[in-house]
């Protein structure tokens, strides 16, 4: 069975401090994606980035960062100086290559305060 | 890019009616999908479709059809509603396999009084 958990059900930081956000997955596939989402107060979900199990390198987009390391199965996210248009709730997501859907994460709702 | 519209923002409708939630997408995607979202539970799927007509269940079904007459448009039905599927509602939509990304509408919240 697949499963996304999300331990941190909420997070508070203060603009401009670092922020990671815990994904921890589990599948017995070998090919596997893992997303992340970011879901707005205006509640539609946007695609933030896409990763297959055989790419293990971490990516940098802007002030956003995935760490994906299968030893440990997990996808962290990691915000950097983070800003208050940052506050959403972000949801890690896992689909599997015999199942057509994709499983969620709880979802972590990130308030960054000014 | 790629456009997913829900008919309805906020919805709220009383024990008992058949509801309609509609859902279109422009990019001709095969597969779409209906999620509800629920505080500490994420999403989870109700049904979801990969061709015109074709439908399959997902993790909750009960209580729920769907209908996908055309390719675009993905509707899901609640026969008689009741308090418990007071939730909000996300349709999906997806080009093809595991490869490519879901994008969603802006949902749709429910209340059934």
């Amino acid at each position: 069975a697949q499963k996304v958990t999300q331990a941190q059900t909420e997070i508070s930081v203060v603009e401009k401090e670092d922020v990671t956000l815990d994904c921890v997955y589990e599948t017995r596939d070998t090919t596997y994606y893992l997303f992340w989402y970011k879901q707005p107060p205006s509640g539609e979900l946007v695609f933030l980035i896409r990763r297959n199990s055989f790419d293990e390198q971490n990516e940098i987009s802007g002030r956003y960062s995935w760490n994906f390391q299968k030893s440990t199965s997990s996808f962290n996210f990691t915000i950097t100086a983070s800003q208050v248009v940052d506050s959403a709730v972000y949801f890690c997501a896992l689909s599997v290559s015999n199942n057509n859907d994709m499983r969620f994460g709880a979802g972590t709702r990130l308030t960054v305060k000014p | 890019d790629v456009k997913v519209t829900q008919s309805s923002r906020y919805l709220v409708k009383r024990t008992g009616e058949k509801v309609f939630l509609e859902c279109v997408q422009d990019m001709d995607h095969e597969n779409m999908f209906w999620y509800r979202q629920d505080p500490g539970l994420g999403l989870r799927l109700i049904y979801f479709s990969y061709d015109v007509k074709m439908k399959e269940k997902g993790d909750i079904p009960e209580g729920y059809s769907v209908s996908r007459e055309k390719k675009e448009r993905f509707s899901l039905i609640l026969e008689s509603a009741s308090t418990n599927q007071t939730s909000m509602y996300l349709c999906a939509s997806r080009r093809g396999g595991l490869t490519d990304t879901q994008y969603f509408g802006p949902g749709t919240r429910l209340t059934v009084l």
